[in-house]
Parts: structure tokens; sequence; C-alpha cells
């Protein structure tokens, strides 16, 4: 699989937007990216996946780069409880669904009241 | 979406004992998916738990110490087998979405403590 590269930790503050980068210079065409995180002491959640286009769903957006080498997760405004550590992953559509995720070490988001 | 029940949610363990860790899901999925995560660290994926057949291992585990059931398409066992403390970690269940590219869901995992 593809590497994704996160800053290990972020801060922001209460009801501001918060934009989490990953890069992945190595991704293949056939490279979904998506967008999980990990609140404390539970699963993953899924938050999001692109191909190429930006994307928006209830919980957040994906900025997607033209080159697609980068994207940004996009959190429009935060609250305490987006608190979590957030992982960017790579998923190749070729393999139907019947891989499992490759977990890099993610993002720590804090959020300030 | 699915929803997916592990147990035990935590257990305390002494070394050299086994301990089996179920995971039910709500439909029939067709990839389930176990799942460690050490103290601090991220997850790391242990194996594919194949329905009918032997479970898929990534490198660095194998069956003799983590052996995985999947009897049918909602129900799967992961058991951990001789257990040290460095066995201690949560285990967690996942399941994969309808789809190529179809989420994962995942169970709230297994805390297991070994002493």
């Amino acid at each position: 699989d593809a590497k994704t590269t996160q800053p290990n930790s972020m801060e922001s503050n209460e009801e501001e937007p918060v934009h989490l980068p990953c890069n992945h210079s190595t991704i293949s065409g056939t490279d979904y990216i998506h967008w999980y995180r990990q609140l404390p002491s539970q699963g993953p959640e899924y938050v999001i996946h692109g191909l190429t286009s930006n994307v928006n769903n209830r919980m957040a957006s994906l900025a997607i780069a033209e080159d697609r080498k980068s994207s940004t997760l996009i959190l429009h405004r935060a609250t305490l409880r987006d608190a979590a550590v957030y992982y960017c992953i790579l998923r190749d559509y070729l393999g139907g669904g019947a891989d499992g995720l490759t977990f890099g070490k993610g993002t720590h988001l804090i959020i300030q009241p | 979406s699915a929803v997916i029940s592990q147990k035990p949610s935590r257990d305390i363990c002494q070394r050299g004992t086994s301990l089996t860790i179920q995971c039910q899901v709500d439909s029939q999925v067709t990839m389930m998916f176990w799942y460690r995560q050490q103290p601090g660290q991220s997850l790391t994926l242990i194996a594919t738990a194949n329905q009918g057949s032997e479970a898929t291992y990534e490198s660095g585990f194998v069956i003799d110490k983590f052996p995985i059931s999947r009897p049918n398409l909602t129900f799967s066992t992961l058991t951990v087998s001789n257990m040290s403390p460095e066995d201690s970690s949560i285990y967690l269940c996942s399941v994969s979405g309808v789809g190529n590219t179809g989420e994962l869901f995942f169970g709230e995992g297994s805390r297991l403590t070994v002493l």
C-alpha cells in the first residue's frame, strides 16, 4: 500500500475550522483516499473518502490536490467531541474491498475550549 | 452501516492462558478483519477472517498464536493463545461495507491485559 504522511499532532480552538493535511506522493491511480478517526476508548470510525474530486458529507469535507499527491480533511467548525486521532489511508479499489486498511500513526487533534 | 458487538469488552488474564474474543455483526458481511492496537500505538491488521476457509494472516502473525474462526457471514472469533504480557492490547473486529470503496466499520474493541 502507498504510504501517507501526517503531522503527529495539531491543536485548534473550539468552533474554528480545522485543516488536517496528508501527503501521499506515491499514490497510484487506483487508490482512494480514506479518512478515519478514533475517539478515545473507541474503535475507528469512517469520516470520508474520495478519488479525485473534492467531497463533502455531514461530518467533514475532503479537498484533494489536482495531482492527488496530497489531501486535506476539513472540519468546518470543530467541537470538543472532534478531539481524536485522524488517520489518512489509501485504499486500492482494485482490491474489491477484500483488503483491510493499513493504518499509519495519524494526527492527534487537540481541541481547546 | 453495520453494528458490531465484541465480547468481552475487557479482560485480565494470566500468562500462559488463552482467550477467545467474539465478534457479532448485525448483518451479513463478506469481509471481516481482526486488528491489534498496542498501548499508545496505531492499529495493525492481524488477519482476514474468511468464511468457510482458513484465515489469511499478515506478516508477523501466525495461526498457532491467533487462531480465527468464521463459521458464517455474521460471526467470527479470534483466540489469543499462550498469552504473555506483550499480548496486552486492544483487539478490534472490523467489517467491510458494500462495494469496492466501501468504508470499514469497527467494533468497540476488546481490551486485554495479561499479567
